[in-house]
């Protein structure tokens, strides 16, 4: 089991520019999350995608963020054009939903740490 | 909005003592409850995790949590920490309503364990 896989693990780059952040989830897992851990708000839930179908995007904070899903095995999350105030760690996690009610657990990757100058 | 409690942000002790971090959720229904802990610089891991039944649920590491319905609680415990302990405790909360596995994390309690 090789885990949540995420890519960058840093970034750091001007602010203006656009940045993608990768996700490969654990595969056979069915649910993608997409959350941002700060200081000052904790981990916030962004969007979450079930069989690569976003459900619910309202955590999402402006419109500058995008979320997307291509297939099972990939997720980005894209900044564009960012801003200091998006510097955080964004950590995806997946998990395996059965049925109503029946998720797992989620698993974490690793985390972005992003800074935007 | 629902919320997730954790009374406090910073605990600081030293190596075997007893460790109890206090989770309270407003959630009124059915709900499913996660305990998991970030080391410094990694991911978060599932430390325990309870659905149903025996409201005492014993996770890795020598951690526990008891489920009490009706004071809407997860408190987490460990009877005699470890310096391999500091870290941040997540207390999570997935409405049962919700069928999509989305949870509610509480703002986490910073435990420093000291030699």
């Amino acid at each position: 089991d090789a885990g949540v896989i995420q890519s960058p693990r840093h970034e750091v780059t001007e602010m203006g520019q656009e940045v993608t952040l990768r996700c490969k989830p654990i595969s056979g897992h069915n649910s993608l999350f997409w959350y941002r851990q700060t200081m000052m708000r904790g981990l916030e839930l962004l969007i979450y995608f079930n069989n690569n179908v976003p459900i619910d995007d309202s955590g999402m904070p402006e419109d500058r963020f995008s979320a997307k899903m291509p297939n099972a095995s990939f997720s980005t999350l894209k900044i564009q054009p960012s801003e200091p105030r998006d510097s955080a760690v964004y950590f995806c996690a997946s998990s395996n939903r059965t049925g109503w009610g029946k998720n797992q657990p989620q698993h974490f990757g690793d985390g972005t740490r992003l800074s935007i100058l | 909005a629902q919320s997730v409690s954790q009374h406090n942000h910073h605990v600081i002790l030293s190596e075997a003592a007893s460790l109890e971090l206090g989770c309270n959720y407003s959630y009124g229904g059915t709900v499913n409850l996660f305990w998991y802990v970030q080391y410094p610089g990694q991911h978060l891991q599932l430390l325990l995790k309870y659905f149903s039944g025996d409201p005492l649920v014993k996770g890795i590491k020598g951690f526990e949590a008891e489920f009490i319905k009706s004071k809407f609680s997860f408190n987490l415990r460990k009877p005699s920490v470890q310096w391999s302990d500091t870290a941040e405790y997540f207390c999570a909360v997935n409405e049962g309503t919700d069928s999509w596995g989305k949870l509610q994390f509480g703002a986490g309690t910073q435990v420093v364990v000291t030699p």
